[in-house]
C-alpha cells in the first residue's frame, strides 16, 4: 500500500462544474497536508496547505481535511480549462519529507 | 515570496560528461532542499534530501557517487550528475522547505532541469 494514494483518473469535467480530487494517506503521524499542480512539462506548483480538520478556502479551491479518516480532498468550482493538469497531495509528518500521491489528471473540457 | 530558481532550465551534454545542477531558495531560507527526478508521464521519484552543512540523505536506489550534493548555505544546493549516461536523461527538479510556523514546513518547487545526454 502506498504511503498517500490518489486516483489516477483520468477525471473530465466540463466547463464550469466542480472537479472533487481525493486522496489518502496511511501514516497517522502525518500533520500537514499539500496540494499541488503540475501542468504538463513543468514542475509542481503549490496551490493549498491544510493542517486543521475541516475545511480551507482559497478563491476557486477548498481543500477538506479529516484526520479521523486519513483523508484529503480538493474541490476545484467553476472549473477552467486552464485548470487542467496533474494535481499532486502530499502528506507530512512533522519534522519529516513530505510524501507525495502519484497525481490526478484532471481535464476540463470547455 | 517563496521564490525557488534553477539552473540551468536545460542542458544537453555528451556521455560521460559531469553535469551541475543549482537550486536556490530566492526570498527564504532554506535549510532543508529535496532532489527530484520525473520520467515523462510518470510520478515524482525523491533522490535526496539535501541539509545545509550535512550530508545528503539518499534514497534506496539513488546512487550517492554518481548523484553528487552539495548544500552549501542556506539557499543553495547543487546536485552532479558525474558520468551522465542516456538513461541519466530526465526531468530534475528540487525544491526547498519553508520553515517556521504558520507554514509548517511547505515545499516549494523549482521549475526543473531538463537534461539529455547524447
Amino acid at each position: 500500500q502506498k504511503e498517500v494514494e490518489q486516483n489516477s483518473g483520468p477525471l473530465s469535467v466540463p466547463e464550469g462544474a466542480i472537479a472533487s480530487l481525493n486522496c489518502t494517506y496511511s501514516d497517522r503521524g502525518s500533520q500537514s497536508f499539500f496540494w499541488y499542480r503540475q501542468y504538463s512539462g513543468k514542475s509542481p506548483e503549490l496551490i493549498m496547505s491544510i493542517y486543521s480538520n475541516g475545511d480551507k478556502e482559497d478563491g476557486r479551491f477548498t481543500a477538506q481535511l479529516n484526520k479521523a479518516s486519513q483523508y484529503v480532498s480538493l474541490l476545484i468550482r467553476d472549473s477552467q480549462p486552464s485548470d487542467s493538469a496533474t494535481y499532486l497531495c502530499a502528506a507530512r509528518a512533522y519534522a519529516g519529507k513530505s510524501t507525495f500521491g502519484d497525481g490526478t489528471t484532471l481535464t476540463v473540457k470547455p | 515570496g517563496a521564490v525557488v530558481s534553477q539552473h540551468p532550465s536545460w542542458v544537453i551534454c555528451k556521455s560521460g560528461t559531469s553535469v551541475k545542477i543549482e537550486c536556490r531558495s530566492l526570498d527564504f531560507q532554506a535549510t532543508t532542499m529535496f532532489w527530484y527526478r520525473q520520467f515523462p508521464k510518470q510520478s515524482l521519484m525523491l533522490m535526496a534530501t539535501s541539509n545545509e552543512g550535512s550530508k545528503a540523505t539518499y534514497e534506496q536506489g539513488v546512487e550517492k557517487d554518481k548523484f553528487l550534493i552539495n548544500h552549501a548555505s542556506l539557499t543553495l544546493s547543487t546536485l552532479t550528475v558525474t558520468s551522465a549516461h542516456p538513461e541519466d536523461s530526465s526531468f530534475y527538479i528540487c525544491s526547498a522547505a519553508r520553515q517556521g510556523r504558520p507554514t509548517y514546513n511547505e515545499q516549494f518547487f523549482g521549475p526543473g532541469t531538463r537534461l539529455t545526454v547524447l
